[in-house]
């Protein structure tokens, strides 16, 4: 079964603190994206990658940066956490073109404190 | 700003009847379009993809799509409790491999 991981389902942080979410997929993807997701405010994206050491910003990139040393592993690291970064964080990975879809992971809630 | 429309609902639908929701975009060139359903505490997955004009079947599920008036739909017959859940639209951006997201539809389906 094909899958993208993320590697904690569960996070709570201190304000200041440097978080790193991990987000693994098996499906030879090239193209990786990281969202948030908030009541009423729907998906929006962080920032993509469409190819190792590839990386574009998305709708709301501040405060977040991104690595992608290898194809199968993208990476979102807050630099210094705040509680407005109290969220859902998803994970999703698609072929070249989106036409087959994206592929998220389960998902890692965030808190903040 | 591109931008994809839902009603944010609830939408009550009793079981076994039809369940309609729809979707409006602003971008005239949009090509590819989607139905992603995500149950609450999970993540989207992917349930209809439309790319032409009319309507595409899918079991219970038909995506229909009409350019001219921007709006693509998701019709669920024989609705059951299980198709509670949230129904997200999206629509290719400029780039292929990007998605537009609306904010989406919650559905509930009553016994």
């Amino acid at each position: 079964d094909v899958k993208v991981t993320q590697s904690s389902r569960y996070l709570v942080k201190r304000t200041g603190e440097k978080v790193f979410l991990e987000c693994v997929q098996d499906m030879d993807h090239e193209n990786m994206f990281w969202y948030r997701q908030d009541p009423g405010l729907g998906l929006r994206l962080i920032y993509f990658s469409y190819d190792v050491k590839m990386k574009e910003k998305g709708d709301i990139p501040e405060g977040y940066s991104v690595s992608r040393e290898k194809k199968e592993r993208f990476s979102l690291i807050l630099e210094s956490a705040s509680t407005n970064q109290t969220s859902m964080y998803l994970c999703a990975s698609s072929l070249p073109a989106v036409w087959y879809g994206y592929t998220f992971g389960s998902g890692t809630r965030l808190t903040v404190v | 700003q591109k931008e994809v429309e839902q009603n944010s609902g609830p939408l009550s639908v009793p079981e076994g009847a039809i369940a309609s929701l729809n979707c409006t975009y602003s971008d005239r060139v949009s090509q590819s379009f989607f139905w992603y359903r995500q149950y609450s505490g999970k993540s989207p997955e992917l349930i209809m993809s439309i790319y032409s004009n009319g309507d595409k079947e899918d079991g219970r599920f038909t995506a229909q799509l009409n350019k001219a008036s921007q709006y693509v739909s998701l019709l669920i017959r024989d609705s059951q409790p299980s198709d509670s859940a949230t129904y997200l639209c999206a629509v290719m951006g400029d780039s292929n491999y990007q998605l537009i997201w609306g904010a989406g539809t919650k559905l509930i389906i009553k016994p």
